[in-house]
């Protein structure tokens, strides 16, 4: 596609269900990245794939966060067992090459009651 | 600590206004990014700077790498340009972003 596509664009989850997240990167593109944007805050940085290599997920906030991008294109970040304080937009961004322009997608915003 | 300051955090112009965003980071960086968010969470990338000076319409963008600092410019502002406006630099393998700029621009 032309862009970054992320799916859902919205998401209500009661808390305690597993929820999953999909980015569809511009296809080529090798460096893929997920935020997590607070209510108000700038995007704080989740996990980065280099292919399908996760290379860095230390900003994974706990173990109920996992993220894959098995084949080096599409990616899910997956939730289980939501809480309240999941509730953010979760932006995915990618990049034909690492230091090139980054694209980034529409976000999916994720609201946990 | 915050790697990336913005300043203002909230800014209200009338619609024909000049108006600027500041940005100061404290890593070492190779560019600097400007993103437009707007209220369904969207964002466009602006520009990607490394030195120097760039315009795209309305907007300028500069960047002073050994004062680490660089400032988006928008002239003429109009009300669609009412949005969240973020910096963000990435000095290795992840972005750091400053915690936006709101913009509104009143007809």
């Amino acid at each position: 596609g032309a862009g970054v596509s992320q799916s859902p664009r919205y998401k209500v989850a009661k808390r305690g269900q597993d929820v999953a997240l999909r980015c569809d990167p511009i296809s080529g593109h090798v460096s893929l990245f997920w935020y997590q944007q607070a209510l108000g805050q700038g995007p704080e940085f989740l996990t980065y794939f280099q292919n399908e290599a996760q290379l860095d997920k230390s900003g994974l906030p706990s173990d109920r966060f996992f993220a894959e991008r098995p084949e080096g294109s599409v990616s899910t970040l997956k939730i289980q067992r939501t809480q309240q304080e999941d509730s953010a937009v979760y932006l995915c961004a990618s990049s034909f090459r690492q230091g090139g322009g980054y694209t980034f997608g529409s976000g999916t915003r994720l609201t946990v009651v | 600590k915050n790697e990336v300051e913005q300043s203002p955090q909230n800014l209200t112009a009338q619609e024909g206004e000049f108006i600027t965003i500041n940005c100061s980071y404290s890593v070492g960086i190779s560019a600097l990014h400007w993103l437009q968010q707007h209220p369904g969470g969207g964002i466009v990338s602006l520009f990607m700077l490394s030195s120097g000076k760039k315009k795209h319409g309305r907007l300028i963008a500069t960047i002073n790498i050994q004062e680490k600092h660089s400032s988006l410019h928008i002239t003429a502002s109009h009300p669609r340009d009412s949005a969240v406006y973020i910096c963000a630099v990435k000095p290795g393998n992840q972005f750091y972003f400053g915690t936006g700029t709101s913009l509104t621009v009143i007809p």
